[in-house]
């Protein structure tokens, strides 16, 4: 059980354009997800935590309006990279944390993003 | 504030040695978890191990064992019997108190290579 997705698990977007990720629980309800930025040997960042229902909180330095995060259902959560760029390229990571569980965290696959 | 120092950058060990992976941790509240992770070349996290600040014993997990030493906040991570698959990235990461959102910090990670 605990099983989070991500999609895609890699995507390759123009300079300029929008890219949406996704974060699913499959066999839980997350009343809480985070989303991670890693790059290439380093550690993860967080980037914001959502909570179904309410408006994502942002860790400082994160530029809100470019990465818009969305919890729509105790399910789902979106990752909408705008107006992507060349230093947006990056791993990103989700994690979700169950309801019932609200100290653990189980994380996503991952997904690559990279902007040409 | 919370804070992970992972001090060793890059590890090496022969196959079917005992390996120790350092952590630190700073925090003031007294409520915290400490977890290690793995993260292959793939990129997914892997978790390894937990231990809850007020847990009286050290945290085994098959051949993964956690080195908690809370007057010197130290968390290390001890892998017996190295195996060629173990070669990966492995963080520390701290889990604060509610006040932190359940936040996880994440140390800057040791890349281990398991030599045959």
């Amino acid at each position: 059980g605990a099983v989070v997705s991500q999609h895609p698990s890699w995507v390759i977007c123009k300079s300029g354009t929008s890219v949406k990720i996704e974060c699913r629980s499959l066999d839980f309800q997350a009343t809480t997800m985070f989303w991670y930025r890693q790059f290439p040997k380093q550690s993860l960042m967080l980037m914001a935590t959502s909570n179904e229902g309410s408006k994502a909180t942002y860790e400082q330095g994160v530029e809100k309006d470019k990465f818009l995060i969305n919890h729509a259902s105790l399910t789902l959560s979106t990752l909408t990279v705008t107006s992507a760029h060349p230093e947006d390229s990056s791993f990103y990571i989700c994690s979700a944390t169950p309801g019932t569980a609200p100290y653990e965290q189980y994380f996503g696959p991952g997904t690559r993003l990279t902007v040409t | 504030a919370q804070k992970i120092t992972q001090t060793q950058p890059g590890m090496f060990v022969q196959e079917k040695e005992a390996v120790t992976l350092d952590c630190t941790y700073d925090t003031s509240d007294p409520s915290y978890g400490l977890f290690w992770y793995k993260q292959p070349s793939s990129g997914e996290m892997i978790f390894l191990i937990y231990q809850g600040s007020y847990d009286q014993q050290n945290a085994t997990e098959g051949r993964y064992s956690l080195n908690f030493q809370k007057a010197r906040k130290s968390a290390n991570l001890v892998i017996s019997a190295s195996q060629l698959g173990d070669s990966a990235m492995y963080f520390c990461a701290m889990r604060g108190g509610m006040e932190y959102g359940n936040k996880l910090v994440f140390g800057a990670g040791t890349i281990l290579r398991v030599k045959s």
